[in-house]
């Protein structure tokens, strides 16, 4: 199956910093969503993005389907930005399921 | 609520014990999927439902697990005879197309077993 590698897999910044995700997937998508998952585990949509680029407020997202990866900016990092990022990829075909990465856990500090 | 809904959000089960997980899906949403998430790790597929047909069960990890959507809205995943690797968060998503699109996801039931 499908491959998703997220990175770095942990990152530490001060608050104001900007920071960018990176999701490298093994195979071609039809599907790829950016999720936040905050400390009460909810996952909350980001980006529905397989590909191009979006923005919302201060972040967006970029997916370059052809060379198979997908980049989340984050600017100006607030303490609420703290959490866990993930990616996750659906490949065409069978159920649409989305595979997810193991995630980027965010800490931002005051 | 316009989101997805999950009860319970927190089970206790003793180890042998049968558990259910109930998911409502935003309404009108034709695919669901429940996923099961350990500590530390990224969300892991078990089934996928498209209205009342499950498509794809490849991901419940035994005979123990069981799911079902029978009228094709409310889903409910089954555990029987629960084990302690079966403690986790069960995910359940939705999405209002049969095929590729946005997926929603509710808050999770917790279940730990002792």
């Amino acid at each position: 199956g499908i491959q998703v590698e997220q990175s770095p897999p942990d990152l530490i910044l001060q608050e104001g910093a900007n920071s960018t995700l990176r999701c490298n997937f093994s195979d071609s998508v039809n599907n790829l969503q950016w999720f936040h998952q905050n400390p009460w585990g909810q996952l909350i949509n980001l980006f529905y993005i397989p590909s191009g680029t979006k923005q919302n407020g201060r972040l967006s997202a970029t997916t370059v389907a052809t060379e198979r990866y997908s980049l989340l900016y984050i600017s100006s990092s607030q303490t609420t930005d703290s959490g866990v990022y993930f990616c996750a990829v659906g490949t065409q075909g069978g159920s649409e399921k989305l595979v997810f990465g193991k995630g980027t856990k965010l800490t931002v500090n005051p | 609520g316009a989101g997805v809904s999950q009860s319970p959000r927190y089970k206790v089960a003793k180890r042998g014990q049968d558990v259910a997980l109930r998911c409502d899906p935003i309404s009108g949403h034709v695919s669901l999927f429940w996923y099961q998430q350990a500590l530390g790790q990224g969300p892991e597929f078990l089934t996928y439902f498209q209205n009342e047909a499950q498509l794809d069960k490849s991901g419940l990890p035994s005979d123990r697990f069981f799911a079902e959507r029978p009228e094709g809205s409310v889903s409910t995943l089954k555990i029987q005879r629960t084990q302690q690797e079966d403690s986790a968060v069960y995910l359940c998503a939705s999405r209002d197309t049969s095929y590729t699109g946005e997926l929603f996801f509710g808050e999770g039931s917790r279940l730990t077993v002792l």
